[in-house]
C-alpha cells in the first residue's frame, strides 16, 4: 500500500537550518507530483511547496519563497524540503503528501504522511 | 491570510445534514476544481471530494460536493460522530502559482 513517512524534524534555532525528508513506497514516485504542507499550532493547513514528478518545476508559497527549497531523489523514492533561516513562524507539522494524477495538474493530493514536527524557538 | 474563507464552525445532530461552504475568487475556485479534505488532529489529512464532485473509492457518498462559480460547498448526510474533524476545502490559484487551503471548518456533532 502507499506509505509516506516523514522524517527530519526537530528543535532548531531562528536563523538555522532544517532538512526534512520523505520517504514514500507503494508507487512509482518518479511518475507524480509531490507537495509539502504544513500546520502550525493552531492553525489550519498552509500549503509550502510543489514538485513535478521529474523536479524540473518547483513552486514555493510566499512565505518561503528564497528561504525553502523542495527537491526530490527519484532514485531514492525521497522527497526533500531544505528550510534556510528559520522562523518561530515556521512552527508548524510539516506534510508530505503526492499528486493524484501522474500528468497535468499538481492536485488533488491523494495520500499524505503522518507528518513531522519542527519547533522553531531560542 | 488564506485566499479561500469557509465558516469556523458547524454542528447538527446524528443523521442529519450540514453544509459547509468555501469563497474563494476568479483566479482560484472561478479557474480550477475544489477538492475537500478532512483532518483530524495527529493524522494524516484525508482526501475527501476532488474535481469539485468527485469522490475517491471508499469514501461513503454521504459525503458530496459543488462548485458554483467561484464557491463551493461540500454537504455531509446521515452525520456521524465519527465525522467530527475540521474540514478543509482546497484549489489551486493561477495569480499566486500555488496551491490554497481555506481557513477550515471544524464540525462537531451535538
Amino acid at each position: 500500500q502507499v506509505q509516506l513517512v516523514e522524517s527530519g524534524g526537530g528543535m532548531v534555532q531562528p536563523g538555522r537550518s532544517l532538512r526534512l525528508s520523505c520517504a514514500v513506497s507503494g508507487f512509482s514516485f518518479s511518475n507524480y507530483g509531490m507537495h509539502w504542507v504544513r500546520q502550525a499550532p493552531g492553525k489550519g493547513l498552509e500549503w509550502v511547496a510543489v514538485t513535478s514528478s521529474d523536479g524540473s518545476k518547483r513552486h514555493h508559497a510566499e512565505s518561503v519563497k528564497g528561504r525553502f527549497t523542495i527537491s526530490r531523489d527519484n532514485s531514492k523514492n525521497t522527497l526533500y524540503l531544505q528550510m534556510n533561516s528559520l522562523r518561530m513562524e515556521d512552527t508548524a507539522v510539516y506534510f508530505c503528501a503526492k499528486a493524484k494524477w501522474h500528468s497535468g495538474a499538481y492536485y488533488p493530493l491523494d495520500y499524505w504522511g503522518q507528518g513531522t514536527l519542527v519547533t522553531v524557538s531560542s | 491570510q488564506s485566499v479561500l474563507t469557509q465558516s469556523p464552525s458547524a454542528s447538527g445532530t446524528p443523521g442529519q445534514r450540514v453544509t459547509i461552504s468555501c469563497s474563494g475568487g476568479s483566479s482560484n475556485i472561478g479557474s480550477n476544481t475544489v477538492s475537500w479534505y478532512r483532518h483530524l488532529p495527529g493524522a494524516a489529512p484525508k482526501l475527501l471530494i476532488f474535481s469539485n464532485s468527485q469522490r475517491p473509492s471508499g469514501v461513503p457518498d454521504r459525503f458530496s460536493g459543488s462548485k458554483s462559480g467561484t464557491s463551493a460547498s461540500l454537504a455531509i448526510s446521515g452525520l456521524q460522530s465519527e465525522d467530527e474533524a475540521d474540514y478543509y476545502c482546497a484549489a489551486w490559484d493561477d495569480n499566486l502559482n500555488g496551491y490554497v487551503f481555506g481557513t477550515g471548518t471544524k464540525v462537531s456533532v451535538l
